[in-house]
């Protein structure tokens, strides 16, 4: 079984600077990935950053980048020049990778990033 | 590619009345998945289908909810018998089979009173 854990139930950060979500996971497996997604209010779930854990480089999507320490099975993502369009709620997630296909996520209980202007 | 779509989007019914939930893929999504989020916490699975196969069900789907994707394209979610604890959000998503990416819809909101 998977677990996923976020200890940080709210962050803010100030419009242009930059903030780190911490993620922690848990797996017996040796080949998983792991994703952030955005859930904007009212607004559909969005793939963020995608990272698989046979991959030392970590994975970075223009702004968004993470922190993969896989022996310490932390995932934590940093958003640079935050934007308010960044404002919503964050879900780390995790898979089990079996034959090029992952079946259902795990995901951790979320972090709310809140924006100020 | 116009998404995962979901209807209806909101849904308040009163206790013992049955719903369901309908969800359409993304064109050539072979995999479809069905979870249930409650306020302030994240998605849980609940089942998936290869095509028109349900492969997987989470202890979480119990005998009152029934999920069908029965020609491999759009998939309804039935809950009988509602329970004011079946109040959640219900999302489905989708993929294609060798990609990694899951694709979500907007949602469907069940209030149970």
């Amino acid at each position: 079984a998977q677990t996923v854990t976020q200890s940080q139930p709210e962050m803010s950060v100030q419009e242009a600077e930059t903030v780190t979500l911490s993620c922690t996971y848990d797996t017996s497996e040796s080949d998983y990935y792991l994703f952030w997604y955005k859930q904007p209010p009212s607004r559909q779930m969005i793939l963020v950053i995608r990272q698989e854990a046979y991959k030392q480089q970590n994975a970075t999507e223009n702004r968004f980048s993470v922190n993969f320490q896989k022996a310490a099975k932390s995932f934590s993502l940093k958003i640079s020049d935050s934007q308010l369009g960044d404002a919503a709620m964050y879900f780390c997630a995790s898979t089990i990778a079996r034959n090029f296909g992952n079946e259902k996520l795990t995901f951790g209980t979320g972090t709310r990033l809140t924006i100020i202007p | 590619d116009t998404g995962v779509s979901q209807d209806p989007r909101h849904k308040i019914t009163k206790r013992g009345q049955n719903v369901t939930f309908r969800c359409d893929p993304i064109s050539e999504h072979n995999r479809l998945y069905w979870y249930r989020q409650t306020l302030g916490q994240g998605p849980e699975f609940l089942t998936y289908f290869q095509n028109e196969a349900q492969l997987e069900k989470s202890r979480l789907l119990s005998d009152r909810f029934s999920a069908e994707r029965p020609k491999g394209s759009f998939s309804t979610l039935e809950i009988q018998r509602t329970e004011q604890g079946d109040s959640a959000m219900y999302l489905c998503a989708s993929k294609r089979t060798g990609e990694n990416t899951i694709y979500f819809g907007e949602g469907s909101w069940l209030t149970v009173v």
